[in-house]
């Protein structure tokens, strides 16, 4: 079965920097594009970005642009995404989700990952 | 890419059929039939419960369905069960390989 697992909680204080992992499996994962997407405390889901597994292209929100980081590691068919000059806004929990179509760079995801809470503040 | 529009809450009766709307823009919901909806529950990841406008996932129950006219998206989900109390959050393509999510609707089953 599909699964993504990710990586535990982090405290980061402003201006610091945050790499989170997702670990796939049950799948072929160079197959489906990884999106990566955000929930602030009370808030609605916000989309940072995806990362297509097999070449390492990435498509990112232009609010986002010179500030996230996605790369792969396709031997343990992780994800990561990197957010730099963290402020407190970033507070948010942090998804991976599987794109459910594969090779579909533009496609909704279908599967998630539990969250990676992260949390800024000085 | 600014959010799409929904309303922040709707509320009906067990039995009942709602509908929670979507608005964007020519630049997402109106320019592709590439739009999706989302169910979460307090703590839990997101649910597909709806994609490329009207086509429901396997598994999902047939009481939720989608729909478009321009650039706004409505889901319907009638037969209101309380179980269906929850989140709910649309998504639309917006062009060059990006998504763009609504500020989410808070379902209430009375």
């Amino acid at each position: 079965q599909v699964q993504l697992v990710q990586s535990g909680a982090e405290v980061k204080k402003p201006g610091a920097s945050v790499k989170v992992s997702c670990k796939a499996s049950g799948y072929t994962f160079t197959t489906y594009y990884m999106h990566w997407v955000r929930q602030a405390p009370g808030q609605g889901l916000e989309w940072l970005g995806i990362i297509n597994p097999s070449g390492g292209s990435t498509t990112y929100a232009q609010k986002f642009q010179g500030r996230v980081t996605m790369t792969r590691d396709t031997s343990t068919s992780t994800v990561y995404m990197e957010l730099s000059s963290l402020r407190s806004e970033d507070t948010a929990l942090y998804f991976c989700a599987r794109a459910s179509i594969p090779q579909g760079g533009g496609v909704p995801p279908d599967y998630w990952g539990q969250g990676t809470p992260v949390t800024v503040s000085s | 890419q600014s959010a799409l529009t929904q309303p922040a809450s709707v509320s009906g009766s067990p039995g009942q059929s709602i509908t929670i709307s979507c608005t964007g823009t020519s630049s997402d919901v109106g320019g592709y039939n590439f739009v999706s909806w989302y169910q979460q529950h307090p703590g839990k990841a997101p649910k597909l419960m709806i994609y490329d406008v009207s086509e429901g996932p396997s598994g999902v129950s047939n009481r939720f369905s989608g729909s478009k006219s321009g650039n706004t998206a409505s889901l319907t989900i009638s037969g209101l069960q309380a179980e269906d109390e929850a989140d709910y959050y649309c998504c639309s393509y917006a062009g060059s390989g990006t998504l763009v999510f609504g500020g989410g609707t808070k379902l209430t089953v009375l």
